[in-house]
């Protein structure tokens, strides 16, 4: 079955960029569902940040969209998400997560603590 | 963007009993796109139920979703020792895409 699992370093520095990877392992990249970020701040709610289809088309929350950048490379079979100028609220643990069209998340990466600390 | 308010925070229950969660939502939720994910620490959520009322593979019919245009409820009908953890609902119907707070559902 699908699995994704969450790559990238655990602290960034203020001002700086949060890149992560996402690897899709047991199906295709290509296959017809979305590819998307969540993240969660210590003891808060799910925060959908954006997503992919494997055509290129991309959606973004509206609240991240200036400092987000979700891309995908179909040769890994994997996706990837950059946040520029964090700040500490951007400290939070990060999952990136599959959504059929229409559809909920069904499938989930472990997820990876990010911190924003100098 | 679309709301959705869960209440209450905390449910304290004891296992065998009947737990109700409610998601209310700020604006009607198109075709009832509103799901439910079970959360436990240190873990990623679970589906556990979409397009409202249909359980999500292997869940069990303990769980069911009701529910149409801003509120929406889920029922636990007898809690089982695993059921503990935090619920929250989403809705899929408009984009941006989001969660309510969630629900703690703890043991009494």
């Amino acid at each position: 079955q699908v699995q994704l699992q969450e790559s990238g370093p655990g602290l960034v520095k203020p001002s700086g960029t949060l890149s992560l990877t996402c690897a899709v392992s047991g199906g295709s990249i290509s296959s017809t569902n979305w590819w998307s970020w969540v993240r969660q701040p210590p003891g808060k709610g799910l925060e959908w940040i954006g997503e992919i289809y494997h055509s290129g088309s991309i959606n973004y929350n509206p609240s991240l969209k200036s400092r987000v950048t979700i891309s995908l490379d179909k040769s890994k079979n994997q996706f990837s998400l950059k946040l520029s100028s964090v700040t500490a609220a951007d400290t939070a643990v990060y999952f990136c997560a599959r959504r059929g069209y229409p559809g909920p998340f069904d499938i989930w990466g472990q997820g990876t603590m990010v911190t924003v600390a100098s | 963007e679309t709301v959705l308010t869960q209440s209450p925070g905390t449910l304290s229950l004891s296992p065998g009993e009947r737990a109700t969660l409610s998601c209310r939502a700020s604006q009607s939720v198109s075709s009832s796109y509103l799901a439910w994910y079970q959360q436990k620490p240190g873990q990623a959520p679970r589906l556990l139920i979409y397009g409202t009322s249909t359980r999500a593979t292997g869940i069990p019919d303990r769980f069911s979703g009701s529910g149409s245009g801003t509120d929406f409820t889920l029922t636990i009908s007898r809690l089982e020792p695993e059921d503990f953890a935090v619920y929250c609902c989403q809705q899929y119907g408009s984009s941006p895409w989001t969660f309510g707070q969630g629900t703690k559902v703890e043991i009494k």
